[in-house]
């Protein structure tokens, strides 16, 4: 079974770092596109930072920028999201997810983990 | 940047009637686009991608159409289940974007 399993969540300081992993399962890790995705509380799905299979691209979107930093495992079939500088904008769920199809860098997402969520708070 | 514009943002319908919402694109994405639904407290699913095509095992009543900025997403009975929010993506660039969402309840 195609199984994506975050971990690391939970409630952080403003400014504060958390490391966000996702555990996959099921499928040749090393062969796809991985991403996460955030929810905020009552809000829609953001799209925050994208990595190509060997780990060599990575692109993040302007509001984490700077700040986040996605990375992989393949050995370990895990995708990581360090995460500094948190502020409440942050507070989410965060979702990880894979391309629908091997090595494809533009492809809609299935499956998504179940979600993880971090609070940004004092 | 790429923005999708969702449309309602919210809507009522009773079961089996025609639902129809509708998703732009603020620049030309060709048929690079998704849509899902959500169910609280879940991740989303995907039910249809490159703007038409169904994805396996989700209900024949669910389709897709559109192609360069305009797209439309119709449930063509609605059932209980349907109830959730379904949203757009595009995959036409690195940064991937999502629509905003339509919240779907069943009357």
């Amino acid at each position: 079974e195609v199984q994506l399993v975050e971990s690391g969540g939970g409630l952080v300081q403003p400014g504060g770092s958390l490391r966000l992993s996702c555990a996959a399962s099921g499928f040749t890790f090393s062969a796809y596109w991985m991403t996460w995705v955030r929810q905020a509380p009552g809000k829609g799905l953001e799209w925050v930072a994208n990595i190509n299979p060997s780990g060599s691209e990575k692109y993040y979107a302007d509001s984490v920028k700077g700040r986040f930093t996605i990375s992989r495992d393949n050995a370990k079939s895990s995708l990581y999201l360090q995460m500094n500088s948190l502020s409440g904008e942050d507070t989410a769920v965060f979702y990880c997810a894979r391309a629908k199809l091997p090595a494809a860098k533009y492809n809609w997402f299935d499956p998504w983990g179940q979600g993880i969520l971090v609070t940004v708070s004092s | 940047d790429m923005q999708m514009t969702q449309s309602p943002s919210s809507l009522s319908a009773s079961v089996g009637d025609r639902v129809t919402i509708t998703c732009r694109a603020s620049q030309n994405i060709d048929t690079y686009l998704a849509w899902y639904q959500q169910k609280p407290g879940k991740a989303p699913n995907v039910l249809i991608y490159d703007a038409s095509t169904l994805e396996s095992g989700v209900p024949s009543r669910f389709s897709g159409s559109g192609s360069g900025t305009e797209f439309t997403l119709t449930i063509g009975s609605l059932q209980p289940d349907d109830f959730g929010t379904y949203y757009c993506q595009q995959y036409n660039t690195y940064s991937p974007t999502f629509g905003q969402g339509t919240k779907l309840e069943i009357k």
